[in-house]
């Protein structure tokens, strides 16, 4: 079974940048697709976007299109998201997850989570 | 994007009682690319249903989804106290992916 495991909590200022990692241990992404949520304090779930694990092709968010960068590192089994820009309303939990348990004609359910790493964004 | 509305956002119930959540889609999911997830208190989400009825691996008998198109069910059966949790539905067969605003089960 995928363990996913991301880098730590970040605190960080308005107009600067984070970048997260979550790195895949037992097994590798495969051909999957990687995608990035967050959670903002005692909110719902959003999606990010996507990169694809082995071709590195990505699909974003429109919301996040112009701020957000989705990379791999295959030779450390490695995903990166870089967030800029960042606003006071980007402080929140970020998830890394993955899909290849339960895919189907009818796509791929989030099977893998990472554990998330807790974003604040302040003055 | 597809917008997808739980109801009722909290449900208070108490142990050994039925559940039942609903999730209704702004438009026809295709394929029944419908996804229910458990989150507790400090954790990340976690996959119980997909497809629209079928359960993950590792997921209790006791939960169970129906639908199709717009309207779908998530029932838990006799509520463990370890199913007082948040739970999410989710679409996953369009892009952009959108879950639903989600329904605590909290106890009466």
């Amino acid at each position: 079974q995928m363990h996913l495991v991301q880098s730590g909590a970040e605190m960080t200022k308005p107009g600067a940048s984070v970048t997260v990692s979550c790195k895949a241990s037992r097994f590798t992404f495969n051909s999957f697709h990687i995608h990035w949520l967050r959670q903002a304090p005692g909110e719902g779930l959003e999606w990010l976007g996507w990169i694809n694990y082995k071709y590195g092709d990505t699909n974003y968010g429109q919301k996040f299109q112009d701020r957000v960068t989705m990379t791999r590192d295959t030779t450390i089994a490695t995903a990166f998201m870089e967030l800029n820009t960042l606003k006071s309303d980007d402080t929140a939990m970020y998830y890394c997850a993955t899909e290849g348990r339960h895919c189907s004609g009818a796509g791929c359910p989030l099977d893998y989570w990472g554990q998330g790493a807790l974003v604040t964004v302040s003055s | 994007d597809i917008v997808l509305t739980q109801s009722p956002a909290i449900l208070s119930l108490s142990p050994g009682e039925r559940a039942t959540l609903s999730c209704r889609a702004s438009q026809s999911i295709k394929l029944s690319s419908l996804a229910w997830y458990q989150q507790r208190p400090g954790q990340a989400p976690g996959l119980l249903i997909y497809e629209a009825s079928i359960r993950a691996t590792d997921t209790p008998a006791r939960f169970s989804g129906s639908g199709s198109e717009t309207d779908f069910t998530l029932t838990i059966s006799s509520l463990e106290p370890e199913d007082f949790a948040v739970y999410y539905c989710q679409q996953y067969g369009t892009s952009p992916l959108t879950f639903g605003g989600g329904t605590k089960v909290d106890f009466k």
